[in-house]
């Protein structure tokens, strides 16, 4: 059955600080896609990204990295120097091509402290 | 600007009462979605829609109701016999179901007393 982990509860770090949140998935399909959210205190949803399962190529995009490892099924964010902007729940989400829905992760608070 | 709306921002509303909150985008999506989220915890689907004058359960459909007569619009009723309605309502859509990214609304804050 199709699953996302997002072990990582809550993490707190200083400002400046690089943080990595970590995504582990399980799915049976050849053909899938990776996504990850931002949830701010203001509860809408901000799409970050979207990777399917034939591209493992690194994305960047500014402070944003996202590792995709096939070997290890995870999809991991990294913030580079966190600013307190960061602070949010990130959600981490798998769709199948066989299945309409998107799985969620249960999300990682992160807080940025000054 | 493209976007969805979802009103009212809160919503209050007395047990045994239906409600209904509005979703609207102009994205031109052909698939639309509800979402429920509860304090602390990730998305569970309620209802989806992947074109005009179709709709399907998600995983937690009972309780609620849905239609899909416009494109833009996916209006979510919460019913009486909805248990525990207090949540937070997202709406979310996307170029089509499957492996697209699905762009979501402000919500919506329902709390029923």
């Amino acid at each position: 059955a199709q699953k996302v982990t997002q072990a990582q509860t809550e993490i707190s770090v200083v400002e400046k600080e690089d943080v990595t949140l970590d995504c582990v998935y399980e799915t049976r399909d050849t053909t899938y896609y990776l996504f990850w959210y931002k949830q701010p205190p203001s509860g809408e949803l901000v799409f970050l990204i979207r990777r399917n399962s034939f591209d493992e190529q690194n994305e960047i995009s500014g402070r944003y990295s996202w590792n995709f490892q096939k070997s290890t099924s995870s999809f991991n964010f990294t913030i580079t120097a966190s600013q307190v902007v960061d602070s949010a729940v990130y959600f981490c989400a798998l769709s199948e091509d066989s299945n309409y829905q998107l799985i969620w992760g249960a999300g990682t608070k992160l807080i940025i402290k000054p | 600007d493209g976007g969805i709306t979802q009103s009212p921002k809160y919503l209050f509303r007395k047990e045994g009462q239906n409600v209904t909150l509005s979703c609207e985008q102009n994205l031109n999506h052909d698939a639309m979605y509800w979402y429920r989220q509860d304090p602390g915890q990730g998305l569970r689907l309620i209802y989806y829609s992947q074109i005009v004058n179709d709709f399907q359960k998600g995983d937690i459909a009972e309780g609620y109701s849905v239609s899909r007569e416009k494109k833009e619009s996916f209006p979510l009723t919460v019913t009486s016999a909805q248990k525990n309605p207090t949540a937070f309502y997202l709406c979310a859509s996307s170029i089509r179901t499957g492996g697209y990214e699905q762009y979501f609304g402000p919500g919506t804050r329902l709390t029923v007393t």
